[in-house]
């Protein structure tokens, strides 16, 4: 079954910019999907196909998708946003489902 | 504006069947390439996939609890419905329920419910 991979924590200072990646195998042919959670609460969409945002999130958050490599930058990084990252795809080679990476907590120091 | 909840039991006794209601509003999902889905997160691990109906009725669950697993919808009343058989304290977890974009987001759930936490416990 295909595998995200994610690292479990990223630090950065505030201003500064962050960048979480999600490795997968030729994940660049595949639509990405970044969701953030804070403490207690449910996940948001923050970027969807790769590299668009909803209309409610600031332009700080983009993303990019390459060969086996998709990555989530968080630019000028404040303290809200402090939170735990999962990026998702849909798997439709083998059978259909859905698959989550497993969270980067993003610390702002 | 639109809105997802859950709804069901806080605690189940393993071996006992969870069936969990989704209640939403702001959408319909008679509508094309709309879907519904369940997700789950265990205390402090990741979020995990469980199922997926569409608009057309076609379903989708997890390979890996696909035999204990059955979603089901009633579109008149707006709501999903999940049934996890067999609960086993390994299955305590926030569930949530989130809408599905097939075609206005390429695969992706664009909305999601404030979650409810079951706990599997004698």
């Amino acid at each position: 079954s295909y595998v995200l991979t994610q690292p479990p924590s990223v630090s950065v200072a505030p201003g500064q910019t962050a960048r979480i990646t999600c490795g997968g195998n030729n994940i660049g042919s595949k639509s990405v999907h970044w969701y953030q959670q804070k403490p207690g609460q449910a996940p948001v969409l923050v970027v969807y196909d790769d590299s668009d945002r909803p209309s409610e999130i600031p332009e700080r958050f983009s993303g990019s998708n390459s060969g086996n490599t998709a990555t989530l930058t968080i630019s000028r990084v404040e303290a809200g946003d402090e939170a735990d990252y999962s990026c998702q795809v849909w798997e439709s080679s083998s059978d259909h489902h859905v698959v989550f990476g497993g969270g980067t907590k993003l610390t702002v120091l | 504006q639109i809105t997802l909840k859950e709804s069901g039991p806080t605690v189940v006794k393993p071996t006992q069947t969870l069936t969990l209601t989704c209640s939403f509003s702001g959408f319909s999902l008679t509508t094309n390439g709309v879907a519904v889905g369940w997700i789950r997160q265990p205390p402090g691990k990741a979020l995990e996939w469980l199922a997926l109906i569409y608009w057309d009725d076609d379903k989708y669950e997890s390979p890996s609890l696909k035999s204990r697993l059955t979603i089901t919808k009633d579109t008149s009343k707006n709501q999903v419905v999940l049934n996890v058989t067999n609960m086993d304290p390994a299955d305590t977890a926030t569930y949530y329920c989130a809408r599905w974009q097939m075609w206005v987001g390429n695969n992706v759930f664009d909305y999601w419910g404030q979650g409810t936490l079951v706990t599997v416990s004698s």
